[in-house]
């Protein structure tokens, strides 16, 4: 099956700096990749979909100031989390799916802490 | 978009079947369900698809009911590698008009030995 690959799996940053996430899709050409957040306990939420070289088109409710999505390629998005606070700490899953694909395959997951 | 509604946990005997049930009452004509699972701390795994008729494949069998306003997710032999969390998702169409899938809650379904 088709693999994505999140980097890094795991990420300290602090207070008030900017981190950022990158998902390859590694042996296919992702038309839209979407980006969700998973706090503890609880089911995924998607913040945003991007489709390659056009903006992303967020979740009512999430800042997009704050995530920056850039899809400027057809293997590569980035998430890009600024200024982060402690609140902001979570598991961020991208996933990605081909024009004509039956389903999405997701990465491994990027936990985020922020002290 | 379609929400899809599932009971929080189960517990299942390992080498019997699990049934998952969700309900979707809301899907629309076109809108796919599917089903992923999700073991601690790792990205989602695709299971199985469908849109009205019931699909089987080598992980699974999904039983979609006429209405297609719920359906159900049958793991045959439930091993303990089986124990996650199972989410029941209605693909939707995003404004862009390409496709997002939107979680429910999910439901952790335990094998127990």
């Amino acid at each position: 099956g088709a693999v994505v690959s999140q980097h890094p799996s795991r990420v300290i940053c602090k207070s008030g700096t900017s981190v950022k996430i990158e998902c390859r899709s590694l042996d296919f050409q992702a038309t839209t990749m979407f980006w969700y957040r998973q706090f503890p306990k609880q089911s995924l939420m998607l913040m945003a979909t991007s489709n390659e070289g056009s903006k992303a088109t967020y979740e009512q409710g999430v800042e997009k100031d704050k995530f920056l999505i850039n899809h400027a390629s057809l293997t590569l998005s980035t998430l890009t989390v600024t200024s982060a606070h402690p609140e902001d700490s979570s598991f961020y899953i991208c996933s990605a799916s081909r024009q004509g694909d039956t389903e999405a395959f997701f990465g491994q997951g990027t936990r985020l802490t922020v002290v | 978009d379609a929400k899809t509604t599932q009971p929080t946990s189960m517990d299942c005997a390992e080498g019997r079947a699990a049934n998952l049930p969700c309900n979707h009452s809301t899907i629309s004509g076109n809108e796919y369900v599917y089903w992923y699972r999700q073991i601690h701390s790792q990205g989602p795994q695709y299971i199985i698809h469908g849109l009205k008729n019931n699909e089987t494949n080598e992980m699974a069998s999904l039983i979609i009911t006429e209405d297609r306003k719920s359906s159900t997710l049958i793991l045959p032999h439930a091993t303990l590698r089986d124990t996650a969390v199972y989410y029941c998702i209605v693909r939707a169409r995003a404004t862009s008009g390409t496709y997002k899938y939107i979680f429910g809650t999910g439901t952790r379904l335990k094998v127990l030995a």
